[in-house]
């Protein structure tokens, strides 16, 4: 079956530091894959995608590379702030059983600190 | 566009009661939805697959007699937690996915239940 595995948190860093999320992922077919933000006490915001190998999704300075060699899609952004500490998903969505129903991570909850 | 609502954002019950949360999906069709627990500080856990006019396909492990799930819209999705009780209390988070589009979900903000 499809999985996906996220470093585990907090990621606790100091504004404008370099951040980097991990995120891996088993999946019997060709999947589509994600980046979820969940700010405190809301639901999840999709953050950016990518559909196909080599494809490069990016979005408010975050970015996120298919390697479909390496089996990643990690989670990079070269300045964060303060405004960015909130839990972060990873999921996938493929065609298993005809159904495209997401497989997410545990989440990885970022903090930063001013 | 592709904006989900969720209503109520959270309410609090008695144990024995039942509560009934709404999914809409604002702007856009949405023929599947799909309904989420969320433990706190864990990820969300699928509980249910919604197709408009359509029975629910539950998750293993979810009660469909407690957790009752119908879609009579393209737009709209309930969720409905009957004889609540408090390890019932939780983050609900409802998606919708766009008609013709399976890649892709937009979520809703969330509903808070707390059973006392």
């Amino acid at each position: 079956g499809n999985s996906v595995t996220q470093m585990e948190g907090p990621v606790t860093l100091s504004e404008e530091a370099f951040l980097t999320i991990n995120c891996t992922y088993t999946a019997t077919g060709y999947p589509s894959l994600f980046w979820y933000v969940q700010y405190p006490g809301e639901g999840l915001q999709l953050l950016l995608k990518a559909t196909k190998a080599d494809d490069k999704g990016s979005n408010k300075g975050f970015e996120a590379t298919y390697r479909k060699e390496t089996t990643s899609f990690h989670l990079e952004k070269g300045s964060v702030q303060v405004s960015d500490s909130a839990v972060y998903f990873c999921a996938l969505s493929d065609a298993s059983g005809g159904s495209y129903i997401p497989t997410f991570g545990r989440g990885t909850s970022l903090i930063v600190h001013p | 566009g592709a904006v989900v609502s969720q209503h109520p954002s959270w309410v609090i019950c008695k144990s024995g009661t039942s509560v009934k949360i709404e999914c809409r999906s604002l702007d856009f069709q949405a023929t599947t939805m799909f309904w989420y627990r969320q433990f706190p500080k864990q990820s969300l856990m699928l509980m249910a697959t919604s197709n408009e006019g359509s029975k629910a396909t539950y998750e293993q492990g979810v009660e469909k007699d407690k957790f009752l799930i119908n879609h009579a819209s393209l737009t709209l999705s309930t969720l409905t937690v009957t004889s609540a009780h408090p390890e019932d209390s939780s983050f609900y988070i409802c998606s919708a996915r766009l008609a013709g589009s399976y890649n892709e979900q937009f979520f809703g903000p969330g509903t808070r239940l707390t059973v006392l």
